[in-house]
């Protein structure tokens, strides 16, 4: 089965700095990779996405570049604020099945002041 | 508002009794799963179900159980609880098949749970 591997566990940048997010996965069949954000006392929620068919996928201050080959991806933040601290958590999938999504073990981002 | 509801949002229990947490969505999704997060893994998923009646084994389905009487609810039930099923549970749904994945998913706020 698919195995996703997430890094780094815990990160702290300042305010205004960028910040980026790794994982990897290993079915190479895997084809949607979407990442979700978690706030303290809520449920994860979806926040971009990127399917194979694409390299690089950009949402205003946030983007996630796709490298099908390495089979990993990364999700990039820019001009951090304050309210962007929370665990953010990427996944994979093979759509077009009834197969789960597969989770990282999640990243605590903090923005500090 | 479309959304996911779970009840209750905390429970403290104690070892071998049994406690049901629900799940309701008002998204008329068909797709619904149950996931437990814990610090270092991630979220796993226990069960999921594709459809009314119908309902599938995930990565972590011991000492669980499920069931889907109706499209909307699907409840979580813990037969007899043990401290290594303290965690934090999250409800899932998908518009699956419809969306034709179960890669768009929706999730509750969570159920935190401590068995002593």
């Amino acid at each position: 089965g698919e195995n996703v591997e997430q890094h780094p566990s815990t990160l702290s940048v300042q305010e205004g700095d960028s910040a980026v997010i790794k994982c990897t996965y290993s079915d190479s069949a895997s084809n949607y990779f979407p990442w979700y954000k978690q706030e303290l006392g809520k449920g994860p929620q979806l926040i971009i996405d990127i399917r194979s068919n694409v390299g690089e996928k950009k949402d205003q201050r946030i983007a996630v570049t796709l490298n099908k080959t390495a089979k990993h991806f990364s999700l990039h933040i820019t001009e951090t604020q304050p309210e962007d601290s929370a665990v953010y958590f990427c996944a994979a999938i093979r759509t077009g099945t009834a197969s789960k999504l597969t989770f990282g073990t999640g990243t605590r981002l903090q923005v500090t002041l | 508002e479309a959304q996911v509801t779970q009840n209750p949002r905390y429970l403290i229990t104690v070892t071998g009794k049994k406690l049901t947490v629900t799940c309701s969505q008002n998204m008329n999704h068909e797709y619904m799963s149950w996931y437990r997060q814990d610090p270092g893994l991630g979220l796993r998923q226990i069960y999921y179900s594709m459809n009314v009646e119908v309902t599938d084994k995930g990565d972590v389905p011991e000492g669980y159980k499920v069931s889907r009487k109706e499209k909307r609810n699907f409840p979580l039930i813990l037969e007899s609880p043990s401290p290594n099923q303290t965690s934090l549970y999250f409800c899932a749904s998908s518009p699956y098949p419809t969306s034709g994945s179960t890669d768009t998913q929706y999730f509750g706020p969570g159920t935190r749970l401590t068995v002593l």
